[in-house]
């Protein structure tokens, strides 16, 4: 089974739309991770976890929200969605602080309409 | 802020060649990570590079760290189309929170 799981892992939706997309690990990891990736921007960071009370934006957090439910847990919610919102979803997990390793789950591809 | 940059951005080459790719910083890196993934799939480390000048191989990669921490190259010896993919490298921030990611080298290895 995989350690990183995501779902769903495809979902087309309409502007405006709430959206919700789930994270869950069984590596035991601390740090947790929601990535965007689009053509040639590489991955961008969106927000990190290091437990169930500590949330942390990154570099384009705004139009997204995000909850710890546990540790091996972690969803991103779009609150109201827009176009420029259709990209390549990842979650990632990390459990060496020292080199903060990223180990990715399989992606969501979303399409907003 | 820091930017990570990658090239070149896409390489297309026969089976058998050999290439490299690079990624540069205009900042010393604290440590340096290299991912490949593959079309439909997360990224998966490579390997991870701290010290200067370090050399590290993984059966046909060869990785490379710059003596002055500033860039990195990756090295593929006889590509195979297995070798197909996005090549990311990210930087690990001096505050161990987060990592930051190059734009990624794209890579096509035709039979």
């Amino acid at each position: 089974d995989a350690d990183v799981t995501q779902t769903p892992r495809n979902r087309i939706t309409k502007t405006g739309k709430r959206i919700m997309l789930e994270c869950s690990q069984t590596k035991g990891h601390d740090r947790m991770y929601w990535y965007r990736q689009d053509p040639g921007l590489g991955l961008r960071l969106i927000y990190y976890s290091f437990d169930v009370k500590d949330i942390n934006k990154g570099e384009i957090s705004d139009g997204y929200s995000v909850s710890r439910q546990a540790q091996a847990k972690f969803s991103l919610s779009l609150e109201s969605a827009i176009p420029n919102q259709t990209a390549l979803y990842f979650c990632a997990t990390s459990g060496i602080p020292a080199y903060n390793e990223q180990f990715f789950g399989p992606g969501t591809r979303l399409t907003v309409l | 802020t820091q930017l990570l940059e990658q090239s070149p951005q896409f390489l297309s080459i026969q089976e058998g060649e050999n290439l490299t790719v690079y990624c540069n910083s205009s900042s010393v890196f604290s440590s340096l990570q290299w991912y490949r993934q593959e079309p439909g799939e997360g990224p998966v480390l490579l390997v991870t590079v701290v010290t200067g000048g370090e050399v590290k191989k993984l059966k046909r990669l060869t990785f490379q760290f710059g003596d002055a921490r500033k860039d990195s190259s990756l090295h593929i010896t006889a590509a195979q189309p297995g070798d197909t993919g996005l090549y990311l490298c990210a930087e690990m921030k001096t505050s161990y929170d987060k990592v930051i990611f190059g734009p990624g080298t794209s890579l096509s290895v035709i039979p």
